[in-house]
C-alpha cells in the first residue's frame, strides 16, 4: 500500500469548513483513498472512501485530484465533536488481501469554539 | 445501531502473565482484526482473521500473540507471556465485506481495551 503525507495538525473554527489534506504521490491505480478518524480515547472510526470521483456522505465530502496523487477530506461545518486525529489511507483491495488497514501519523485537527 | 464491544475496558498485568482480551464484533460480519496503539503513537495492524483461520499478520504478530473464535460471537486476542512493551491500547475491528472483494471494506472498530503491564 502507498505512502500517504499528511499536515501535522490543523485548526478550525466552529462552523465553519475544513480541508484536510492529504498527499499520495505514488498512489497506483487500484488503490483506493479511506479516510478514518479517531477521537479522543476512542477507536478509529469510518469516514469516507473514494477511488476517483469525488464522493459525498453525511459525515464529509471527499475531493480527489484528476491525476489522484491529492485528495482532501472536506467537514462542511466542523462541529466541537470533529476535533479528532483523521487518517488518510490507501488500500488495494486486490493485493491487500488481509485488508490491513496502514494507519499513519494523521493530522490532527482542533476546533474552537 | 450495531457496534463492536470490548472487555475488559482496562486490563492491569504482571509481567510475564498471561492474558486474554475479549471482542464481541457486530453480528454479521465475517472479518475479524486486531489493532494495538502504543500511547502517543500510531495505530499498528496486529492480525486479520477469516473463516477461522488467520489471513495476515504483522511482524508484531509474534509466537506470544494467538486469536481465537471460540464460538459464534467472541473473537479474542491471547498474549502468552506479557512484556512491558506490550502495554497498549488494543482495538478489535470487524468489516462484513471481504478486502480482495470489492473496494468496500469499511471497518469498524471498538472502545479498545487498555493493557497495562507492570
Amino acid at each position: 500500500d502507498a505512502k500517504t503525507t499528511q499536515p501535522n495538525s490543523m485548526e478550525s473554527n466552529e462552523e465553519e469548513p475544513v480541508h484536510l489534506p492529504c498527499n499520495h504521490s505514488t498512489i497506483s491505480g487500484t488503490d483506493y483513498i479511506h479516510w478514518y478518524r479517531q477521537l479522543p480515547s476512542q477507536g478509529p472510526e469510518y469516514v469516507i472512501h473514494g477511488l476517483t470521483s469525488n464522493v459525498n456522505n453525511r459525515m464529509a465530502s471527499l475531493a480527489i485530484a484528476e491525476d489522484r496523487k491529492s485528495s482532501t477530506l472536506i467537514l462542511h461545518r466542523a462541529t466541537l465533536r470533529d476535533a479528532a486525529v483523521y487518517y488518510c489511507i490507501l488500500r488495494d483491495p486486490f493485493y491487500n488481501q488481509g485488508g490491513k488497514l496502514i494507519f499513519g501519523q494523521g493530522t490532527e485537527l482542533s476546533v474552537k469554539p | 445501531e450495531p457496534e463492536v464491544t470490548q472487555t475488559p475496558s482496562h486490563q492491569v498485568t504482571q509481567m510475564g502473565q498471561e492474558v486474554i482480551l475479549r471482542c464481541v464484533p457486530i453480528s454479521n460480519h465475517l472479518y475479524f482484526y486486531w489493532y494495538r496503539q502504543i500511547l502517543g503513537q500510531k495505530v499498528e495492524f496486529l492480525v486479520s482473521f477469516y473463516n477461522n483461520e488467520i489471513s495476515e499478520k504483522s511482524e508484531i504478530f509474534d509466537d506470544q500473540f494467538s486469536v481465537e473464535r471460540p464460538d459464534g460471537s467472541n473473537f479474542t486476542l491471547k498474549i502468552r507471556s506479557t512484556k512491558l512493551e506490550d502495554s497498549a491500547m488494543y482495538f478489535c475491528a470487524s468489516s462484513e465485506v471481504g478486502p480482495g472483494l470489492a473496494d468496500y471494506n469499511e471497518q469498524f472498530f471498538g472502545p479498545g481495551t487498555r493493557l497495562t503491564v507492570l
